[in-house]
């Protein structure tokens, strides 16, 4: 079945440094991708997402482009700030069935310091 | 103007118990659903009704029991509570099913802790 690696956390940073987080996915078809940011406490948030091969997803600063070729899904930022730290979950639309649901990665947990 | 709400956020309960949580949204959405994310942080499709009906129930023990009453209300009932239970549950909903580039927005949590 479908599914959705991360690269294992905690990511831990200095503020302005450049962030990456790896995010690779096994699907049948072209799935949209989305990236999904937790904060300490809070719910799930949409950061951004792509629909199709070789769209760029971007959102306060965060951009991931779906590519194909290499079934990935990486999640960059070029200066991340202590209000970053979250836990981050890559996901694919599964449409199997014909109904849709989101197949999430484990979650990569970034902790940026001053 | 909360898109997705949930009641209770946090609830602490006796194995055994029964409880129920309840989300509704007001974006005019016709599908909702249940995930649960355990305490490793790891999120997993429960159910999904599209226009109060049943459309995905992923292998879930029949002590949950979903309700939707109505398009923008799915509540979740929960018989004998077991420690294993204890989690994140979050509603989320999305504009309708089957398409591939539907959203979907998810409430707050709701943390339930079984003793």
């Amino acid at each position: 079945g479908d599914s959705v690696t991360q690269m294992e956390g905690p990511v831990t940073l200095s503020e302005e440094a450049f962030l990456t987080i790896n995010c690779t996915y096994t699907a049948t078809g072209y799935p949209s991708l989305f990236w999904y940011v937790q904060y300490p406490g809070e719910g799930l948030q949409l950061l951004l997402k792509a629909t199709k091969a070789d769209d760029k997803g971007s959102n306060k600063g965060f951009e991931a482009t779906y590519r194909k070729e290499t079934t990935s899904f990486h999640l960059e930022k070029g200066s991340v700030q202590v209000s970053d730290s979250a836990v981050y979950f890559c996901a694919l639309m599964d449409l199997s069935g014909g109904y849709n649901k989101l197949i999430f990665g484990a979650g990569t947990r970034l902790a940026v310091h001053p | 103007d909360t898109a997705v709400s949930q009641t209770p956020k946090y609830l602490v309960t006796q194995m055994g118990n029964d409880k129920s949580i309840k989300c509704e949204q007001n974006l005019g959405h016709d599908t909702m659903y249940w995930y649960k994310q355990d305490s490793k942080k790891f999120l997993k499709i429960m159910f999904s009704y599209n226009n109060k009906e049943l459309i995905i129930n992923e292998t879930v023990p029949n002590r949950f029991s979903p309700k939707s009453p109505d398009k923008a209300h799915l509540n979740l009932h929960i018989n004998s509570l077991e420690l294993g239970d204890s989690a994140v549950y979050f509603c989320a909903s999305s504009r309708r099913t089957g398409g591939n580039q539907e959203t979907q927005y998810f409430g707050p949590g709701t943390r339930l802790l079984v003793l």
